[in-house]
């Protein structure tokens, strides 16, 4: 089936450096690729999107880029701060008609002050 | 933007018994709500997909019997996890997609609800 896969599962920087996680998916149909940040006992709250017709996408310290042809796409988070500890997951829809979205596995990010 | 509201937040159950969960689309009609599981430290995993007016679409081993799924209108959907038992205490999560028939605008989630099944 279908699946999503998400690194590194854990992920330390310090404040102020960057940060980056990749994913990969394997519906060559995908054509929809949103990140969210999940913070403990709450759902997910989106952060940015990407659609297969760009191959980036940038939004003040937050940008996304995707790679259709190795079905990859990555997440960079500039400036890290405090407030950006969280799990993040990448996630994909499946199906030219986007039906669904899976999730990656998700990534710890902890920013060291 | 896009609001999901998920209620109630958490819920506390006895062994056998049953407990509803509601999802609402409060600024948009959502033709199809999800419902995903997610266990502490884990990934949310599709549960089934609910489309308004019609039965639930559930994944691969998820009992439908268990996990009864209403979409009765275009703005609530409602999950009903029968004789619940402690293996089903989890957080359950509710997502509804925005758009038109030909544009994808997103999937928004609701804030979660923590079940726990004593």
């Amino acid at each position: 089936g279908e699946n999503v896969e998400q690194h590194p599962s854990t992920l330390s920087v310090q404040e102020g450096d960057s940060a980056v996680i990749k994913c990969t998916y394997s519906d060559s149909a995908s054509n929809y690729f949103p990140w969210y940040k999940q913070e403990l006992g709450k759902g997910p709250q989106l952060i940015i999107d990407i659609r297969s017709n760009v191959g980036e996408k940038k939004d003040q310290r937050i940008a996304v880029t995707l790679n259709k042809t190795a079905k990859h796409f990555s997440l960079h988070i500039t400036e890290t701060q405090p407030e950006d500890s969280a799990v993040y997951f990448c996630a994909a829809s499946i199906g030219s008609s986007a039906s669904k979205i899976i999730f990656g596995s998700g990534t710890r990010l902890s920013i060291r002050p | 933007g896009a609001v999901v509201s998920q209620h109630p937040s958490w819920v506390i159950c006895k062994s056998g018994t049953s407990v509803k969960i509601e999802c609402r689309s409060l600024d948009f009609q959502a033709t199809t709500m999800f419902w995903y599981r997610q266990f502490p430290k884990q990934s949310l995993m599709l549960m089934a997909t609910s489309n308004e007016g019609s039965k639930a679409t559930y994944e691969q081993g998820v009992e439908k019997d268990k996990f009864l799924i209403n979409h009765a209108s275009l703005t609530l959907s409602t999950l009903t996890v029968t004789s619940a038992h402690p293996e089903d205490s989890s957080f359950y999560i509710c997502s509804a997609k925005s758009g038109t028939a030909t544009m994808l605008y997103g999937y928004t989630f609701g804030s979660g609800t923590r079940l726990t099944v004593v």
